[in-house]
């Protein structure tokens, strides 16, 4: 019962912004977006996350819909370092112990 | 360097072998996981634990025990595995459990022959 969609795969040239969709249309108002990445053979790396309105760190920016069915995460000036699968997940703001459940991601291939 | 360290990184061990990963947390945190990631399959949490005390076993096989002598430590024991084990064994902690910001270790590259 996938709560999100992604695209499986995506490239972008280095130095420009690199824009991951994702889907989560059946979100419920308590829930949260959080993005993570895993670059490969590594253990995934928590990029961001955000409720309704925009965030930005030094990693990334996040840009929420309004109606909060889908969002983008925004990698301003990629480097081949980003290449890594990013996964979009909903989690409520009460956690739980049952840990981080990834989807398939996308995979981001970041192209010299 | 995301402050959760594990080690051996890679790991070969046959089926009659007694061998323990380990993780340790610089962080502070007081919740920690162990997590299974088999080749084109997604995350499998195999424990968690909660200052210490184990909150959570998701029916791991006993071949698989886990030892938490403090809340910077964090042990997964084996014995006796079988080649369908071998994976990537991936610890994570979190400043409370079901902490949705979970920083995870480089990961032990497990194989079973």
């Amino acid at each position: 019962d996938a709560k999100t969609t992604q695209p499986p795969s995506m490239d972008c040239a280095e130095g420009r912004a690199a824009n991951l969709p994702c889907n989560h249309s059946t979100i419920s108002g308590n829930e949260y977006v959080y993005w993570y990445r895993q670059i490969h053979s590594q253990g995934p790396q928590y990029i961001i996350h955000g409720l309704k309105n925009n965030e930005t760190n030094e990693m990334a920016s996040l840009i929420i819909t309004e109606d909060r069915k889908s969002s983008t995460l925004i990698l301003p000036h990629a480097t081949l370092r980003d290449t890594a699968v990013y996964y979009c997940i909903v989690l409520d703001s009460g956690g739980g112990a049952d840990g981080l459940t990834f989807g398939k991601g996308t995979h981001l291939i970041i192209q010299p | 360097e995301t402050g959760v360290t594990q080690t051996p990184r890679h790991l070969v061990m046959g089926m009659t072998n007694k061998k323990s990963l380990k993780c340790e947390q610089h962080l502070g945190h007081n919740a920690m996981y162990w997590y299974k990631q088999s080749a084109k399959k997604p995350l499998e949490l195999m424990f968690v634990y909660n200052f210490k005390e184990q909150t959570e076993n998701n029916s791991v096989p006993s071949r698989f025990s886990p030892e938490c002598p403090n809340s910077s430590h964090l042990f997964l024991h084996l014995h006796t595995l079988q080649p369908e084990d071998s994976a990537l064994y991936l610890c994570a902690s979190s400043q409370r459990v079901g902490g949705n910001i979970q920083y995870f270790g480089a990961g032990t590259r497990l194989s079973v022959l």
